[in-house]
């Protein structure tokens, strides 16, 4: 069956390193792909997008890279901080009859660890 | 302050007995969804509903009902809750074009016994 997933529950760096969370996807159709970040206790918050024509996208700190031949998707965020400790979660966006939003697949999320 | 207000945050009940869980948001989106989180298998999609009156099954609807009313509020009904239905229930609300960022509530756990 289709389905969104990541390849590592558990990810450990140091603060200041990149970080590169990565998630596979198995819909071609989607037409976007969101990266959300959910802290201990709170809902999940939106971090950043990319349209399923693009390859790469930039934000403040945080880059998402999209591999479509392989159905990969990957977040990557630089100087990785202790306040960047949460869980990441992939989600693509699979709009019924391309009426916009939105019908969220979310994968099962990745842990983030940073140590001082 | 914009915001997806869920309530009650926790809840214990017993098998059978009827129970909802409110949402409710103040930005004047379209969109909003239920989803109910579970370890190893992240947030599924319950129910979501594109405007007042529009509501529609995501992939795990059994045993859960919605209603859309008003545009602010998206009520989560258990007629019978069951043990399984024992987990974190998040509401999110968005824009119904041109933006796929979601606002999420913080959540209800909700355990039946």
């Amino acid at each position: 069956g289709e389905s969104v997933g990541l390849h590592l529950p558990t990810l450990s760096v140091q603060e200041g390193d990149n970080s590169i969370i990565n998630c596979a996807y198995s819909n071609s159709a989607s037409d976007y792909f969101i990266w959300y970040k959910q802290e201990s206790g709170k809902g999940p918050q939106f971090i950043i997008d990319i349209r399923s024509n693009m390859d790469k996208r930039q934000g403040q700190r945080v880059t998402v890279l999209l591999n479509k031949t392989v159905k990969h998707l990957s977040l990557q965020i630089a100087a990785t901080q202790p306040g960047d400790s949460a869980v990441y979660f992939c989600a693509e966006n699979r709009s019924p009859e391309n009426t916009g939003f939105q019908k969220l697949v979310f994968g099962t999320g990745t842990r983030l660890l940073v140590s001082p | 302050e914009a915001q997806v207000t869920q309530n009650p945050r926790y809840l214990i009940t017993v098998t059978g007995k009827k129970l909802t869980v409110t949402c409710s948001q103040n930005m004047n989106h379209e969109y909003m969804s239920w989803y109910r989180q579970d370890p190893g298998l992240g947030l599924r999609q319950i129910y979501y509903s594109m405007n007042v009156e529009v509501t529609d099954k995501g992939d795990v609807p059994e045993g859960y009902k919605v209603s859309r009313k008003e545009k602010r509020n998206f009520p989560l009904i258990l007629e019978s809750p069951s043990p399984n239905q024992t987990s974190l229930y998040f509401c999110a609300s968005g824009l119904k074009t041109g933006s796929t960022e979601a606002f999420f509530g913080q959540g209800t756990r909700l355990t039946v016994v």
